[in-house]
């Protein structure tokens, strides 16, 4: 079995200021893993997504997630966001069996 | 990627009635599956979709209130039946291919 833990359910943070949303897994299979966002009244839409390679990962919108092993964690990045960034930001791990478990979600809001 | 398409977008349905969400995938994927994501929460894996075989449903869910069908690899069907207010939620489809999870816009189901 797999769970997702996001550390922070709710993120404010300035426009322009940097943040990070942090996610941490465990499970006793490989796993890939993903961020997604959800806009207001809107559905799922893939950030980005770590596969194998790389353990830095860029995504849309100037996001970035740093996948580390020992530290089971998955913590999303970006160095300036913007107001149009408030949003839900969910962290899923997906297993060979097909399914994904997801976090709690983190409210990230963005403030002028 | 695959492109996934649901049916209705929303609905208004009133208590004791039955709601049949269709999914539209536009190419063949591995597996289906239903989620559920009840207000301010995040997404809960309701039951995967079998070609041809009842649908394997997770703890908490049972065939008799949310029956499934998958006739062929791109479609699927869930009911959400003998409605209650406690089953207003976002309904989510997504098909897998290898590696990922793609997801549907979702059905925003409100229950009088």
């Amino acid at each position: 079995a797999q769970s997702v833990t996001q550390l922070d359910s709710q993120v404010p943070v300035f426009e322009e200021a940097p943040v990070e949303l942090r996610c941490n897994y465990s499970s006793s299979v490989s796993v890939y893993l993903f961020w997604y966002v959800q806009y207001p009244n809107q559905g799922l839409q893939l950030l980005l997504k770590y596969l194998s390679g790389s353990t830095l990962v860029k995504g849309i919108n100037g996001f970035e997630a740093e996948f580390n092993k020992s530290q089971t964690s998955f913590h999303l990045r970006k160095p300036s966001v913007h107001i149009s960034d408030t949003a839900e930001y969910f962290c899923a791990v997906y297993t060979n069996a097909g399914k994904s478990t997801f976090g709690d979600g983190t409210t990230l809001t963005v403030k002028p | 990627s695959a492109v996934i398409s649901q049916k209705p977008s929303r609905d208004i349905c009133q208590r004791g009635t039955s709601l049949t969400i269709q999914c539209q995938v536009d190419s063949q994927v591995t597996m289906m599956f239903w989620y559920r994501q009840q207000p301010g929460q995040s997404l809960t894996l309701i039951a995967t979709a079998n070609q041809g075989s009842e649908a394997t449903y997770e703890s908490g869910f049972v065939i008799d209130k949310f029956p499934i069908s998958r006739p062929n690899l791109t479609f699927s069907t869930l009911t959400v039946s003998n409605m209650s207010p406690e089953d207003s939620s976002i309904y989510l489809c997504s098909g897998d291919r290898g590696n990922e999870q793609f997801f549907g816009p979702g059905t925003r189901l409100t229950v009088l």
